[in-house]
């Protein structure tokens, strides 16, 4: 178990550019969401996958943002046209799809916008 | 809608004092309860689930209860060290995934 992994770490890019963000998570879990955290404010939720499948999206999901999960293994948030809005920490979780199972979180990509 | 509130915003206590922080919830059809800790600039580690048949859970110095009928859990950190400052985020999971609230800043003063 190596825990929840997210890449980059930091990530600093001007206005109007994309980015992408990859999370791999905890090997034997098939659920994974993306939350977005700014400062002072507790996590949103933006969506999240069951295996490959994207069982739901948040209304913050603007059409700019796309997640997938293609294989059912690690996922990729792509931010197109970044905003200075955008500017947040994006966290990634994964769970067993057990009803009350603990959830676990990396450590957060943080994306400034310039 | 769940919504999360988590009392107080922030805490400063001295070292070895117990302590309680609140976090209250809206729609008392939930699954679970999570607590968890978050350092300045990291991501969220997981202190103590508790489900919604369940009164509390204890994990060493840290006890969790959770009234699901009045929408309220408490986290009672005993015999608070420097080590335990960071945010507290409370988070429940219902018919949507985790709803968190805002957190409780903690800091423990040596």
């Amino acid at each position: 178990d190596t825990g929840v992994s997210q890449d980059p770490r930091h990530k600093i890019t001007k206005r109007g550019q994309n980015v992408t963000f990859r999370c791999d998570p905890i090997s034997e879990h098939n659920r994974l969401y993306w939350y977005r955290q700014t400062l002072g404010q507790g996590p949103e939720f933006l969506t999240y996958f069951q295996n490959e499948a994207q069982l739901e999206k948040s209304r913050l999901l603007s059409d700019r943002f796309s997640a997938e999960r293609p294989k059912g293994s690690f996922s990729t948030l792509e931010i197109q046209r970044t905003e200075q809005g955008d500017s947040a920490m994006y966290l990634c979780a994964s769970s067993l799809q057990v009803s009350g199972n603990t959830i676990y979180f990396g450590e957060g990509s943080w994306l400034t916008v310039v | 809608k769940q919504e999360v509130t988590q009392i107080p915003a922030a805490l400063s206590v001295p070292e070895g004092e117990n302590l309680v922080l609140n976090c209250s919830f809206t729609d008392s059809a939930i699954y679970n309860l999570q607590w968890f800790r978050q350092d300045p600039g990291k991501g969220l580690t997981s202190l103590l689930l508790i489900q919604s048949s369940q009164r509390e859970q204890t994990s060493g110095r840290l006890n969790a209860s959770l009234d699901k009928s009045s929408g309220r859990s408490t986290l009672y950190i005993a015999a608070s060290q420097p080590g335990d400052s960071a945010t507290y985020l409370c988070a429940v999971a219902g018919n949507t995934p985790l709803v968190f609230g805002k957190g409780t800043r903690l800091s423990v003063i040596a």
